[in-house]
């Protein structure tokens, strides 16, 4: 089945850690994101890619960094200056058309916990 | 202030009604328009995507777009506890990314 797969669901970080959330699509996208999204509210842009070896920041880079060296990934870092990185975490990937890009189907997320 | 504004909610209905949900945008660039339903805990799951002004339809949803006045509007008729859930507006452009509403919580009651 093709699809989005975010690892780990659950994730567990000590102050001053930086952890690294795993994407992976299978449906030949080109553009990827990664989203926060915090209780009551929408989902704000961290990072996204439209292209390998290539990526711009979005609304809430800060404190986060992001590789592509693949097509089919997109993993995102959080590193010890992210200030309060507890939050539900979202990746999304979508099709890049002549008119633009298309809509995005999103994986089922990661929830990161500061301990 | 924000480019998209969400009817926040939270909204409570009875089994069978017609739910109306509403988004305001500020961006004249904005091209296209979706709605994602979110179940707790989980991803979102993308609804409805269109690029046009009018009404587009799908099975008991429909998707209503004013580029006039900058309104989108997502209609559920029969409505189900299986509906209950939160609905997330967006918008993009061409250039890569899209701006997401803060969601509007629905609780549909048997």
């Amino acid at each position: 089945d093709g699809g989005i797969t975010q690892s780990p669901k659950y994730l567990f970080r000590k102050e001053g850690q930086n952890v690294t959330l795993s994407c992976e699509q299978n449906l030949n996208h080109d553009a990827m994101y990664w989203y926060r999204q915090d209780p009551g509210q929408g989902l704000r842009l961290i990072y996204y890619s439209q292209i390998v070896n290539d990526f711009q920041k979005g609304d809430i880079a800060e404190g986060y960094s992001v590789s592509r060296e693949k097509k089919e990934s997109f993993p995102l870092t959080v590193t010890s200056a992210q200030k309060n990185p507890t939050a539900f975490y979202l990746c999304a990937s979508s099709i890049i058309l002549g008119s633009g890009n298309t809509e995005a189907f999103f994986g089922q997320g990661t929830r990161l916990t500061v301990v | 202030q924000k480019e998209v504004e969400q009817d926040p909610g939270p909204l409570s209905v009875p089994e069978g009604a017609i739910v109306s949900l509403n988004c305001t945008y500020s961006n004249s660039a904005f091209q296209y328009f979706m709605w994602y339903r979110q179940y707790s805990r989980k991803g979102p799951e993308l609804l409805m995507y269109t690029y046009s002004s009018g009404n587009k339809e799908d099975g008991r949803f429909t998707a209503q777009v004013d580029k006039s006045s900058k309104y989108i509007s997502l209609f559920i008729r029969d409505s189900q506890p299986s509906d209950s859930a939160t609905y997330l507006c967006a918008m993009g452009t061409n250039a890569g990314k899209s701006t997401f509403g803060d969601g509007t919580t629905l609780t549909v009651k048997p």
